[in-house]
This record gives C-alpha cells, sequence and structure tokens, in this order.
C-alpha cells in the first residue's frame, strides 16, 4: 500500500525550540509539499520541492525552512517555534509530468502544539 | 484572498438527504480535485475531471466541472454517516504542478 508517512501525530514544543517535521513516501514521486491546515484558513502552501535539493517558497514560508536531501524524504523546519505556528501540518506527494491524472497522496498530519 | 471559494462552509444534514457542495472560482483551471478528509487524517483523493462539462460519478457522489473549467459541485445522494467529513476542491493551474484549495465544506450526516 503506498503512502505517504509523517514521522509524529502529535508533537508539542516550547516557544523558541527548533522543531523538525519529518515525511518520507515510497511512491517515487518527484513532487512534494508542505502545507498547513487551520480553521477557516483552509490549506496553506508553507514550501514544496520538485527534484532533490530543490525548493521553492510556497504562499507562507516566513518562519519556516525545508531539506530535501534524498528523494523520499522532504523535512519542515521551524526554526524557532512560536504559538502562531500552532497547527495541523499536512505533507504531500505527487508525480511530475501529466499533471490532471496525478492528485496529491497526503500524509495523516502532524498536530503540533508550541506553548 | 483565496483562489477557490466553497459553499457551503458547514452543512449538518439527516441521512437518506440529498446534497449539493460549490467550488467556485474566477480563474479558469485545467483540472480539478476534489477530496475527503476525516478528523485527524489527511485528504483523500475521490477523483479528478479535466474537461469544462465533465460528469464523472462515484457510486453515490456525482462530480461536475463547468463548461467554462471555473467551477465544479459534487452531488450526494442518499447521504450515509460514513460520508461526513471536510470537502475540499483543489484546482491545478495551467503551468506548475501545484494544486490550489478551497476553504473546504464540513459535511456532518446524522443517523
Amino acid at each position: 500500500d503506498v503512502k505517504v508517512t509523517q514521522s509524529s501525530r502529535y508533537l508539542v514544543k516550547r516557544t523558541g525550540e527548533k522543531v523538525f517535521l519529518e515525511c518520507v513516501q515510497d511512491m517515487d514521486h518527484e513532487n512534494m509539499f508542505w502545507y498547513r491546515q487551520d480553521p477557516g484558513l483552509g490549506l496553506r502552501l508553507i514550501y514544496f520541492s520538485y527534484d532533490v535539493k530543490m525548493k521553492e517558497k510556497g504562499d507562507i514560508p516566513e518562519g519556516y525552512s525545508v531539506s530535501r536531501e534524498k528523494k523520499e524524504r522532504f523535512s519542515l523546519i521551524l526554526e524557532s517555534a512560536s504559538t502562531n505556528q500552532t497547527s495541523m501540518y499536512l505533507c504531500a506527494s505527487s508525480h511530475k509530468g501529466d499533471r490532471p491524472n496525478y492528485g496529491y497522496t497526503f500524509g495523516s498530519g502532524t498536530r503540533l502544539t508550541v506553548v | 484572498t483565496q483562489l477557490l471559494e466553497q459553499s457551503p462552509q458547514f452543512l449538518s444534514i439527516q441521512e437518506g438527504e440529498n446534497l449539493t457542495v460549490y467550488c467556485n472560482s474566477s480563474s479558469v483551471f485545467s483540472s480539478l480535485q476534489w477530496y475527503r478528509q476525516e478528523p485527524g487524517e489527511g485528504p483523500v483523493l475521490l477523483v479528478t475531471v479535466v474537461t469544462g462539462g465533465e460528469v464523472k460519478k462515484l457510486k453515490r457522489l456525482t462530480f461536475q466541472f463547468g463548461d467554462a473549467r471555473k467551477d465544479s459541485s459534487l452531488h450526494i445522494t442518499a447521504a450515509q454517516p460514513g460520508d461526513t467529513g471536510l470537502y475540499l476542491c483543489a484546482g491545478a493551474r495551467e503551468t506548475g504542478n501545484q494544486f490550489y484549495f478551497g476553504t473546504g465544506t464540513s459535511l456532518t450526516v446524522i443517523p
């Protein structure tokens, strides 16, 4: 069963901590994405990557960075966690190429609470 | 500013009723997708529509892509409690590999 795996379902971190959210996919997808989901705001794109060692800013990159050293792994880093980064974080992947025929495969999400 | 607007935002209905969820935009999309998300889980892809006017059926769910490829609808016939969840539409522009998500419709089907 193909899937996207996020390392943690729930995390509680303190303000100012450096936080790593890991995402691994086993579908050989080229594209990987990090979203955050907040009530009333929907899914907002933080960063995405179309290839190894490649990254692009999404709509809300401030306070975040990413790393993609291997094709299957895409990490989201909160450099100094703040309470306004409390959210549900969703990782997704997709094939590059024949775009209309491929959708995103999402992970189960990481619910991060910053206290 | 949200590229895709969904309505209604919340919907609570009795089991057996029919419902329609709308996804609208002023932009043209090369394809549009619908996802369902259950509490505590990531969204799961239901369908992709790519041709203006296209209609796809998935059991009791009917999806339609507008003729101008700016809007879509999801119709559920005889809703069941298992249909409860957050329904998200997502559109892809002519260029790029990114999908733009709507704000979602939260559906509750009461037994």
